[in-house]
């Protein structure tokens, strides 16, 4: 199974601040990658979709680049609520299920 | 949205014991359904993946004796812990898609996991 790989982090930042992570990944051929979120002890849960085209939701803007094989997830004006464990998760579409990344930590300090 | 469930969602055993899970798909069928562990600190590491009516396809190096699958309906998919050693203690994700479509994005629901600590 090929790799996605994350900068584990963790990334500490105030409040308000802008905070960005990135992810490798090594299957030329995935179609689909997505942001999950995850808070500690429980499950993931999907936070958005990543396309060629980009995807921008409220504070969040996640962005795809196929040449350098990396997609990014770019928060703005970060929340204390925002503090958890980002999973890069991509689908290989291959017909098994979804390859996670280690996560990145992210705390947001008052 | 789409509900999955597991049961029971923390259970602590003796070594030598067979633990049962259980996940299920409350407002939905799922002839596919996932079954993930996670160490701590580590990413969802994918077991095995189960199809309704059919054998579970293992992952390379997840023991398909220890970590025994049953998906006898759409709604439910059972993982049963074989003589548990305190190594398998970790958090065991289930998730369950509607259809599997390729090139198309199944997107995943995940039940809530259950923490197995195994003494």
């Amino acid at each position: 199974r090929k790799e996605v790989e994350q900068d584990p982090g963790p990334f500490n930042v105030p409040e308000g601040a802008t905070v960005a992570f990135n992810c490798t990944y090594s299957n030329s051929a995935s179609q689909s990658f997505f942001w999950y979120r995850q808070d500690c002890r429980k499950e993931p849960k999907l936070l958005m979709s990543v396309y060629s085209s980009g995807n921008e939701d409220g504070r969040f803007t996640a962005q795809l680049n196929r040449a350098s094989q990396y997609i990014s997830l770019l928060i703005r004006d970060s929340k204390l609520s925002d503090s958890a464990t980002y999973l890069c998760v991509e689908d290989s579409n291959s017909g098994y299920a979804l390859n996670f990344g280690k996560g990145t930590s992210l705390l947001v300090t008052p | 949205g789409a509900v999955v469930s597991q049961h029971p969602s923390r259970v602590i055993c003796k070594s030598g014991t067979s633990v049962k899970i259980e996940c299920r798909s409350l407002d939905f069928q799922a002839t596919t359904m996932f079954w993930y562990r996670q160490f701590p600190k580590q990413s969802l590491m994918l077991m095995a993946t189960s199809n309704e009516g059919s054998k579970a396809t293992y992952e390379q190096g997840v023991e398909k004796d220890k970590f025994l699958i049953n998906h006898a309906s759409l709604t439910l998919s059972t993982l049963t812990v074989t003589s548990a050693h305190p190594e398998d203690s970790s958090f065991y994700i289930c998730s369950a898609i509607p259809r599997r479509e390729r090139g198309v994005y199944n997107e995943q629901f995940f039940g809530p996991g259950t923490r197995l600590t195994v003494l």
